[in-house]
């Protein structure tokens, strides 16, 4: 079955630590999208790639790096510029395009800073 | 920019009743408008859509009608079930293909 794999499901870092979360999918999509969910906030977009070696920051791109190398993976790197790096992060997948717009999201990584 | 206002949580029903969950937006253009729904510990599902006005999303006996004339999409279910315990978030779509969220609102059905 297509989807989107998140990897690790729980991660923990030392303060001053980059990390780096994994994110792929299977469903032939064109854009990835990564948001950060904190309690009471809703998600925030963090970066998002429509299209290989392309991405654009989000709302709250600071402290955190991507790459886009191959169409199936957009990993997220949380850089020790992060100031308050825990939180649950979500990857998600689009089709391009107005009419067949659908998103499909990961189960997430839970970053926890130690 | 675009925005999201959703009814803040949490919500607390018995089983069987009438929930509504409300939800406003700002936004130019035609929005595409999303129900999506998260359940403990798990990433996001789609429950439902709407494209263009007066669309009705439904699924697993949710609906929502897109209103542009009052900006809303309103999740409405008429007897809602401990298994729809969760967290509700709206969202709209616009023309740059990203995706802006309401806060969400939990929601907890009690036997």
């Amino acid at each position: 079955d297509g989807g989107i794999t998140q990897s690790p499901k729980y991660l923990f870092r030392k303060e001053g630590q980059n990390v780096t979360l994994s994110c792929e999918q299977n469903l032939n999509h064109d854009a990835m999208y990564w948001y950060r969910q904190d309690p009471g906030q809703g998600l925030r977009l963090i970066y998002y790639s429509q299209i290989v070696n392309d991405f654009q920051k989000g709302d709250i791109a600071e402290g955190y790096s991507v790459s886009r190398e191959k169409k199936e993976s957009f990993p997220l790197t949380v850089t020790s510029a992060q100031k308050n790096p825990t939180a649950f992060y979500l990857c998600a997948s689009s089709i391009f395009g107005w009419v067949r717009r659908s998103y499909t999201f990961g189960s997430g990584t839970r970053l926890t800073v130690v | 920019g675009n925005s999201v206002t959703q009814m803040e949580g949490p919500v607390t029903l018995s089983e069987e009743a009438f929930l509504t969950i409300n939800c406003t937006y700002t936004a130019t253009g035609y929005p595409s408008l999303f129900w999506y729904v998260q359940y403990p510990g798990e990433g996001l599902q789609l429950l439902l859509k709407a494209t263009k006005a007066d669309d009705k999303g439904s699924n697993k006996g949710f609906e929502a009608t897109y209103r542009k004339e009052t900006t809303s999409f309103h999740l409405e279910k008429g007897s809602v079930q401990v298994s729809d315990s969760a967290v509700y978030f709206c969202a709209l779509s616009g023309g740059n293909e990203k995706l802006t969220f309401g806060t969400g609102t939990r929601l907890t059905i009690i036997p």
